[in-house]
């Protein structure tokens, strides 16, 4: 079974620019997740999507939006680029039902995004 | 509020050493606790979880009790290896609500040298 793909594994741009970042789940499971990783800040949680539909947020501010397709692939998008955007950014997949229950998230490989 | 404190690294040993990563939470309600490892370009593998007080998580020699009174889910191996050399992350799943949501420590860096 093919893991979490995520797309471009790089990308460079420049201050003010917008970026978007692609995440492919594992078949069958319909929860994404966000996460941004940087030295500073460590792995924070941006937000959730689950049947096309955002679950949870985590606080960051408005430029940060996302989208999920009926596929269960999501769409991250980043608009007018800061410098401390600067980061490794994960996408996770879960099965994840109801949130009754604790559902195992799996991890892609993440898009390093460098903003000069 | 919802957090995670880990100690902090980097931790070197020698291989075959005991190693121990503290790990200390503050939650709401009754989270889930995980211990997240990352390898050098990669993203993150769960390595072992406990989802409720008491519960001992493990895999690959690795080892982790969920202890509620002590608010703690330290990592423990016996004896380490090169190849275990990575940064660890414990982390949590807060108990009401945001079930996917994992809020993550500093993590922690461990150098095994041969």
């Amino acid at each position: 079974k093919a893991g979490v793909t995520q797309t471009p594994r790089y990308l460079i741009k420049t201050r003010g620019q917008q970026v978007t970042l692609s995440c492919s789940p594992i078949s069958g499971h319909r929860s994404v997740s966000w996460y941004q990783q940087t030295p500073g800040q460590g792995l924070q949680f941006l937000f959730e999507y689950f049947s096309e539909t955002q679950r949870n947020k985590g606080n960051f501010p408005g430029r940060f939006s996302g989208r999920q397709f009926s596929n269960s692939r999501s769409e991250m998008n980043v608009s007018t680029l800061e410098l401390g955007d600067s980061a490794l950014y994960l996408c996770a997949s879960s099965l994840a039902a109801a949130q009754s229950s604790y559902n195992e998230q799996f991890f892609g490989p993440g898009t390093r995004l460098t903003v000069l | 509020g919802n957090s995670v404190t880990q100690m902090e690294g980097p931790v070197t040993l020698s291989e075959e050493a005991f190693l121990t990563i503290n790990c200390t939470y503050t939650a709401t309600g009754y989270p889930s606790l995980f211990w997240y490892v990352q390898y050098p370009g990669e993203g993150l593998q769960l390595l072992l979880k406990a989802t409720k007080a008491d519960d001992k998580g493990s895999n690959k020699g690795f080892e982790a009790t969920y202890r509620k009174e002590t608010t703690s889910f330290h990592l423990e191996k016996g004896s380490v290896q090169v190849s275990d050399s990575a940064v660890y992350f414990c982390a949590l799943t807060p108990g009401t609500g945001g079930y996917n949501k994992l809020i993550f420590g500093a993590g922690t860096r461990l150098a095994v040298h041969p």
